[in-house]
C-alpha cells in the first residue's frame, strides 16, 4: 500500500477483554516496529521485527502483550485481559532498513489505533 | 538506562516568531537523532543526523547536533499556524528508537 495502515482506528474495551490490534506495513518494507504512546507521553518502545529474524521483544511491559508478523507482513498486536493502564495510542512504523546503510531508517508511521479500556 | 528530554514542553508563540526547540540524550550507542513533528496522530519524519551530518536545513525549519554536548536543537523561523503540533525528539536505531516526552507547540494568529 502507499502508507502503514493500523486498524481499528479507535477501539474502547471492556477491563479484562482480550484486544488486537492490526498493522498492514509499506510493501517491501522488511522492518516494522510497535510503540506506544500514553497521554502526553513520548512513544515507547515495545517490539521490532526485521526480516525473518527472532523479534526484539525488550519493549513488552508484560506478558499479557505479543505480537506475530506473518510472512513477512502484516503483524498483529495482541493484548490479553486489558488493563486500564493499556489505555494509549498504540503506532506501528515500517522502514526499508538496508544492513549495509544503518543510517538510512527513517520510519514511516501509521496513524494509530487509540485504545481506551473501560 | 538510556534516556531523551526535551525542553520545554510546551511553548505558544504568536505567528511570524522563531522558536527553538531542545533535545538532550543520554544514550549507551548513539546512532543517530531524529525529529518528528506529530500533529494528530502518525508522527512524520523531519530530520535525521548523525556523526557525519550534524547540521540539516529544510526550508525555515533547522536542526543542528551536539555530539560533544549530547543535545540538539530544532529551529523554526517565520512561524505559521501550520507549524502548530508536538515535536518530537528520538534517539538511537535502526533496531529501536527512544523519544522524548516531546515538545507541544502553539503557534497564535
Amino acid at each position: 500500500g502507499a502508507g502503514v495502515s493500523q486498524s481499528p482506528s479507535n477501539k474502547v474495551t471492556e477491563k479484562g477483554k482480550d484486544v488486537e490490534l492490526r498493522c498492514d506495513p509499506i510493501s517491501g518494507h522488511t522492518a516494522l516496529y510497535w510503540y506506544r504512546q500514553s497521554l502526553g507521553q513520548g512513544l515507547e518502545f515495545l517490539i521490532y521485527f526485521q526480516g525473518n529474524s527472532a523479534p526484539d521483544k525488550s519493549g513488552l511491559p508484560s506478558d499479557r502483550f505479543s505480537a506475530e508478523r506473518t510472512g513477512g507482513s502484516v503483524s498483529t498486536l495482541t493484548i490479553q485481559r486489558t488493563q486500564q493502564e493499556d489505555s494509549a495510542v498504540y503506532l506501528c512504523a515500517s522502514s526499508s532498513v538496508p544492513r549495509d546503510h544503518p543510517t538510512s531508517y527513517g520510519y514511516t508511521f501509521g496513524s494509530g489505533t487509540r485504545l481506551t479500556v473501560v | 538506562e538510556d534516556k531523551v528530554v526535551q525542553s520545554p514542553l510546551s511553548l505558544v508563540v504568536h505567528e511570524g516568531d522563531t522558536v527553538t526547540l531542545n533535545c538532550s540524550y543520554e544514550v549507551t550507542n548513539f546512532r543517530s537523532l531524529l525529529w518528528y513533528k506529530q500533529e494528530k496522530k502518525a508522527p512524520t519524519f523531519l530530520f535525521m543526523l548523525t556523526s557525519s551530518g550534524i547540521e540539516k536545513k529544510s526550508g525555515r525549519l533547522s536542526s543542528i547536533l551536539d555530539k560533544k554536548e549530547l543535545f540538539s536543537i530544532l529551529n523554526i523561523t517565520a512561524t505559521q499556524t501550520g507549524d502548530s503540533a508536538v515535536y518530537l525528539c528520538a534517539v538511537g536505531g535502526p533496531q529501536k528508537l527512544v523519544f522524548g516526552q516531546g515538545t507541544r507547540l502553539t503557534i497564535n494568529p
